[in-house]
């Protein structure tokens, strides 16, 4: 069984800081991994995937992910957060079921 | 423009009552889900469905039905046997084999 532990319920950080959300994963096969982002009383979109290849993933909004395969991760990272950047962040894992941790709320403050 | 639609945004029930919620999906996907999000946590898996005519549990099943009828379509209701149904409910789909999945804006439903 595989399963994704996200690290930190609640990130607060200052416009323009950089910002670093974890994530944790476990999984007996080869997985893809996937970053999505929900703004409040909407659906998740899509932020980055990693899928196979480079091990740095590049997404919209200047977001960018690392997987590690050793350490089993695949921390989100952006270097300047924006206040429109406040919002849910999911990391899933997939090998062939999707499994979503239970979500980093983003709070960028002014 | 190709994409995933739910429909309503917003919905009451009384206790008791049966409703159904829909989801439609143009993107010529063969796999479609159902999730539930509770404030606070992360989404949790009802319902998939990999192929038309078909489809299977996933971890919170009890007190939901579904069905695909049509490729497009993965309609959820929600019965009387769900003590706890207020919720916000998602539905996505996907390639099979490939599981980036595409989301729908979301169904807030409310027991009133």
């Amino acid at each position: 069984a595989q399963s994704v532990t996200q690290l930190d319920s609640q990130v607060p950080v200052f416009e323009e800081a950089p910002v670093e959300l974890r994530c944790n994963y476990s999984s007996s096969v080869s997985v893809y991994l996937f970053w999505y982002v929900q703004y409040p009383n909407q659906g998740l979109q899509l932020l980055l995937k990693y899928l196979s290849g480079s091990t740095l993933v590049k997404g919209i909004n200047g977001f960018e992910a690392e997987f590690n395969k050793s350490q089993t991760s695949f921390h989100l990272r952006k270097p300047s957060v924006h206040i429109s950047d406040t919002a849910e962040y999911f990391c899933a894992v997939s090998d062939g079921k999707s499994t979503f941790g239970d979500g980093t709320t983003l709070t960028v403050k002014p | 423009d190709g994409g995933i639609t739910q429909s309503p945004k917003y919905l009451f029930r009384k206790e008791g009552q049966n409703v159904t919620l829909s989801c439609e999906q143009n993107l010529n996907h063969d796999a479609m889900y159902w999730y539930r999000q509770d404030p606070g946590q992360g989404l949790r898996l009802i319902y998939y469905s990999q192929i038309v005519n078909d489809f299977q549990k996933g971890d919170i099943a009890e007190g939901y039905s579904v069905s695909r009828e049509k490729k497009e379509s993965f309609p959820l209701t929600v019965t009387s046997a769900q003590k706890n149904p207020t919720a916000f409910y998602l539905c996505a789909s996907s390639w099979l084999g490939y599981n980036e999945q595409f989301f729908g804006p979301g169904t807030r439903l409310t027991v009133l």
